[in-house]
């Protein structure tokens, strides 16, 4: 069964520490997403990978094929990255056929 | 900055009764989609729609749902004979093409409450 699995399920951290969330899936994704859920319950799309690594700004999203696991990492954190972080895989079919993560809920202290 | 838009983003309506969700998807986008997250789960997919018609669907996505393009700008999902169990946040989203790169737009979602 294709399954995403999130580490850790809740994070806290100070403002400022470098931050990172993981995630491991099943063989066969076509392309991994990490997302970002506001406390209001929005989702935004912050990357989309199917090989190697990918920066925007203190967030950067590495994935490795072999061992089907990805990272997000977050660099100098501030309180107004508390957010949930999901990651979603596409095992085939149409981009937005996602199977999600149980996300990771992250709060930054300052 | 390009944004799906979706209403109402709260309703609450008794079970049994039929429910529309709506969403605007950004205006050259072609495919489209309905997530549902209940409240403290994961979000799961519900259903893809391209070229007037359903791609995939998952299966929770019965003969209870229903989607439609009515008038190329609105998109929407309909609940018939709602169910507590349908209490939950309903995402829209679009993406513009599939092709490698894309990023996919959600909406601030929909909460259904269904007393």
């Amino acid at each position: 069964k294709n399954e995403v699995e999130q580490s850790p399920q809740n994070l806290t951290a100070q403002e400022g520490e470098f931050i990172t969330i993981n995630c491991s899936y099943s063989v066969g994704i076509s392309a991994l997403h990490w997302l970002q859920q506001h406390p209001g319950g929005g989702i935004v799309s912050l990357f989309m990978l199917s090989s190697g690594k990918k920066k925007h700004g203190r967030l950067i999203a590495t994935i490795n094929i072999q061992e089907k696991h990805s990272s997000l990492h977050i660099t100098a954190s501030h309180p107004r990255d508390s957010a949930v972080y999901i990651c979603a895989a596409n095992y085939g079919g149409s981009q937005g056929n996602l199977i999600f993560g149980k996300g990771t809920k992250l709060s930054v202290k300052p | 900055e390009p944004e799906v838009t979706q209403t109402p983003s709260h309703q609450v309506t008794q079970m049994g009764q039929e429910v529309i969700l709506r969403c605007v998807p950004i205006s050259n986008h072609l495919y489209f989609y309905w997530y549902r997250q209940i409240l403290g789960q994961k979000v799961e997919f519900l259903v893809s729609f391209y070229n007037n018609e359903i791609s995939e669907k998952s299966e929770i996505f019965d003969d209870q749902f229903s989607v439609e393009r009515p008038d190329g700008s609105n998109f929407t999902l309909k609940i018939r004979s709602t169910k507590l169990e349908d209490s939950a946040m309903y995402f829209c989203a679009s993406i513009e093409t599939v092709l490698s790169g894309n990023t996919i737009y959600f909406g601030e979602g929909s909460w259904l409450t269904v007393v």
